[in-house]
């Protein structure tokens, strides 16, 4: 079965500085790879994710994420962040084709400072 | 417009109330996910369903009870069994069980 860890629950930076929001998982087979964004009171919105291919995936507002297989992780990275990257993020995995659930990891809250 | 509605976004019911939390889809989505959402503590799956008519627990199941009579809606009720109900309850939705998940915006409910 997979597992997820988010290593920081809590990361405070300052605008315009570069942040890495760091996502190990544990799996014995192949995988798939998200993370979501979830402002105040909102529901997850899906950021990025892996499915195959090129390890190095970007969206569309700055953040990007490595796949590294070696060292099972995903960490999410953006080099300058701005006041409304705000949020907590989750990171999850799931079995390349598999029949089981997204396991998430406990989230990480990023709080942007001015 | 596609997308998946929660409704009431707030609800507040007394203690002893059983209430049911809405999740309608029009992804034509056929797994569809319960979580339940509490302060540093992440997501909790409580139920899902990957086919209409069939649900499976999920790691905090017990006090809630959901049904799957439609592919567009998967109802949540929240029981007087459940001792700590209030929270933030996420409805969310996938093609396959393995792939991304849609996320309605919650529905936070405070029993009094």
């Amino acid at each position: 079965a997979q597992s997820v860890t988010q290593l920081d629950s809590q990361v405070p930076v300052f605008e315009e500085a570069p942040v890495e929001l760091r996502c190990n998982y544990s799996s014995s087979v192949s995988v798939y790879l998200f993370w979501y964004v979830q402002y105040p009171n909102q529901g997850l919105q899906l950021l990025l994710k892996y499915l195959s291919g090129s390890t190095l995936v970007e969206s569309i507002n700055g953040f990007e994420a490595e796949f590294n297989k070696s060292q099972t992780s995903f960490h999410l990275r953006k080099p300058s962040v701005h006041i409304s990257d705000t949020a907590e993020y989750f990171c999850a995995v799931s079995e390349e084709g598999g029949s089981e659930k997204l396991v998430f990891g406990k989230g990480t809250k990023l709080t942007v400072n001015p | 417009d596609g997308g998946i509605t929660q409704s009431p976004k707030y609800l507040f019911r007394k203690e002893g109330q059983n209430v049911t939390l809405s999740c309608e889809q029009n992804l034509n989505h056929d797994a569809m996910y319960w979580y339940r959402q509490d302060p540093g503590q992440g997501l909790r799956l409580i139920y899902y369903s990957q086919i209409v008519n069939d649900f499976q627990k999920g790691d905090i199941a017990e006090g809630y009870s959901v049904s799957r009579e439609k592919k567009e809606s998967f109802p949540l009720t929240v029981t007087s069994a459940q001792k700590n109900p209030t929270a933030f309850y996420l409805c969310a939705s996938s093609t396959l069980v393995a792939d991304t998940q849609y996320f309605g915006p919650g529905t936070r409910l405070t029993v009094l």
